[in-house]
Order: structure tokens, then C-alpha cells, then sequence
């Protein structure tokens, strides 16, 4: 079945980059994204790729999409205090649904 | 521009006692969703309206009813609340369907039902 994964914890020294990863099951995905959740807060959208490409930089975030391995992942660079939140890996199924992991909690260490 | 807004933000019910939530959006969205969130889960689709004047059943559709009521609001209705249905709930909204890029999610309205 349609399926989303991710670890649920990451910890990081502030500075440090940080990289969250994601597997879905699905090879039909059209997009794939990244959420973020501050606590207290609903979900705000902080990038996607779509499925026909391998990379897509936005200013300290990093997506890489591994098609073969339907493998996805996150990059933070230079994690600050501000980054600590929980990222959710979503993807889109065949035009009519998206489904989200259960979010990968990230904590940044002084 | 308050983007999506929600009401209330907590309530508390008992077991059989119904209420409705309250979703509003001010971006000229078409499409609008209600999801939940349980502690260590992902967001799961209960009801979703691709335009103004369709609903469609989402992935949890059980114990649950919705309404269009204009291209700004979608209500979410529990007829007889239960202890399951305790979660956080969240109207989001985009201007194209669930295949496009970007939903923009309210605040959440956390309901606990005793």
C-alpha cells in the first residue's frame, strides 16, 4: 500500500547542517514535499520537487530525490535555534490524494 | 489577509454531544481540507472539496460530515463525538487540488472528547 517513512527524531548542534530522510512507496508520485510544524501551529509548506527531478536548492534547504530508490531527503544548512520543529515528508498519489510520514521531530543542540 | 483561519481552538465534549468546526479561507482558494493529526501520526484526510459544491471522502471519512457552505467556508461536523475522535484538526486550503504544489493549513482546533 501507499506509504510514507521517516525516522522520527534527529538531533544537531546548532551550525551543524541537518539531514532528514524520507522513503515512499508509491513510483507514481507527481510531487513530493517538505512540511514544516512549529509547535502550537498548523503545517507550513517549505519546498517540493516534482518527481522528474534529482535536486532543487532554496537558499539553505536541499532536496534530493532518488527516484530508483524512492528515497527523498532534506538538507538544513547551517541549522539555527529557529529550525527546531517537526518535518514532514509528503507525497502526492496519482492526482487525488497526499499522504504524510509521521514527521521527523528535529532538536538542535547548543 | 488572514490566510486559513479555524473555530474554535479547544474544546472539550463528552461522548455523544455534537459541534461543528468552523473553517475560513480569504485567499479565493478552490479547494479546501479538514485532516487530523493524532500524537506520533502523519496528517490523515477526513473530507476534502475540490471546488465550491463537491465534497469527497478522504481517508478517515467515519463520524464525520462536511459542508461547502461558499468558496470561503467548509465546515466540519461531528453528529455524536467519541473518545477516538479526540486529535487535533486541520482545515487547509490550496488554490488547485490535492496533486498541486503548495496547501495552506490553519492554526489546528484541539478537541478532546471525554
Amino acid at each position: 500500500g501507499e506509504d510514507v517513512e521517516q525516522s522520527l527524531f534527529l538531533s544537531v548542534r546548532e551550525g551543524d547542517s541537518s539531514v532528514i530522510n524520507c522513503t515512499y512507496t508509491d513510483s507514481s508520485s507527481t510531487y513530493l514535499y517538505w512540511y514544516k510544524q512549529e509547535p502550537g501551529a498548523g503545517l507550513q509548506l517549505l519546498t517540493y520537487i516534482f518527481s522528474n527531478m534529482d535536486m532543487k536548492q532554496d537558499q539553505r534547504l536541499t532536496v534530493l530525490l532518488n527516484k530508483k530508490d524512492k528515497h527523498l531527503s532534506l538538507r538544513i544548512a547551517d541549522t539555527q535555534t529557529g529550525d527546531s520543529a517537526i518535518y514532514f515528508c509528503a507525497e502526492s498519489i496519482s492526482g487525488d490524494k497526499i499522504i504524510f510520514g509521521k514527521g521527523t521531530r528535529l532538536h538542535i543542540l547548543p | 489577509n488572514a490566510g486559513v483561519t479555524q473555530t474554535p481552538k479547544f474544546q472539550v465534549l463528552k461522548t455523544g454531544q455534537s459541534m461543528t468546526l468552523q473553517c475560513a479561507q480569504d485567499m479565493n482558494h478552490n479547494s479546501m481540507y479538514w485532516y487530523r493529526q493524532d500524537p506520533g501520526m502523519g496528517l490523515r484526510l477526513i473530507y476534502y472539496s475540490a471546488s465550491e459544491g463537491t465534497t469527497d471522502k478522504g481517508e478517515v471519512p467515519n463520524g464525520y460530515n462536511v459542508s461547502r457552505l461558499n468558496k470561503r467556508e467548509f465546515s466540519l461536523r461531528l453528529e455524536s463525538a467519541a473518545p477516538s475522535q479526540t486529535s487535533v484538526y486541520f482545515c487547509a486550503s490550496s488554490e488547485f487540488g490535492l496533486a498541486q504544489a503548495e496547501q495552506y493549513f490553519g492554526p489546528g482546533t484541539r478537541l478532546t472528547v471525554t
